[in-house]
């Protein structure tokens, strides 16, 4: 139990297009899911908080009007890389928060989506 | 808001040596320290996770010890096989405020053989 899939797993695009990537709670309910970014070599960074039909909550810098985040049900949330530029060019990994625990809910991540911007 | 530090960076044992890495984080009231592997192009995986009112937990060849006073917290992984090399996160939550996770930085084990 437990998963989380998203798609695309890899996508390149072209400087100034958009992109938008799904990602999926298959066999349980996510009221909250987090979308986060990983550089080469680097950490996971949060980007923001997805919850279920209502705006999403974005970490200090990240621009809410280039990634756009849209959680229309409890198994899906997307996010949009609106203009995508060479620098946006990361591993994408969202994760979604199995409710209901008493102490903690715990995250499960997707398998990741390596976006390169040409 | 929460800081957390990890080191080595870059870790490299013998096979069936011992690995310890070590996190510092900032932020007292955080209550839930999870670990995770990931491998290159891969998704994290939890592999054990301790809370604050725990100082000890262990898992096989895992172990993580958490010492709340100085706030920090450590990995312990023993007879390191090759398939434990990967990155290894640490991370901190306060669970109830929003429960978001803060990252260390990372430690890239390399188990030779």
């Amino acid at each position: 139990g437990a998963v989380v899939s998203q798609h695309p797993s890899r996508v390149i695009c072209k400087s100034g297009t958009s992109v938008k990537i799904e990602c999926r709670s298959l066999d349980f309910q996510a009221t909250t899911m987090f979308w986060y970014r990983q550089f080469p070599k680097q950490s996971l960074m949060l980007m923001a908080t997805s919850n279920e039909g209502s705006k999403a909550t974005y970490e200090q810098g990240v621009e809410k009007d280039k990634f756009l985040i849209n959680h229309a049900s409890l198994t899906l949330s997307t996010l949009t890389v609106t203009s995508a530029h060479p620098e946006d060019s990361s591993f994408y990994i969202c994760s979604a928060e199995v409710g209901g625990r008493s102490f903690y809910n715990e995250q499960f991540f997707g398998p990741g989506t390596r976006l390169t911007v040409l | 808001g929460e800081n957390v530090e990890q080191h080595p960076s870059t870790l490299s044992v013998q096979e069936g040596d011992s690995a310890v890495i070590k996190c510092t984080y900032s932020d007292s009231a955080s209550n839930y320290f999870p670990w995770y592997k990931q491998e290159l192009g891969k998704r994290p995986q939890l592999i054990i996770d301790i809370r604050s009112n725990v100082g000890e937990k262990k898992d096989q060849r895992i172990a993580v010890t958490l010492n709340k006073t100085a706030k920090h917290f450590s990995l312990h992984i023993t007879e390191t096989q090759p398939e434990d090399s990967a990155v290894y996160f640490c991370a901190s939550i306060l669970t109830g405020g929003g429960n978001k996770l803060t990252f260390g930085t990372g430690t890239q084990l390399k188990v030779e053989l």
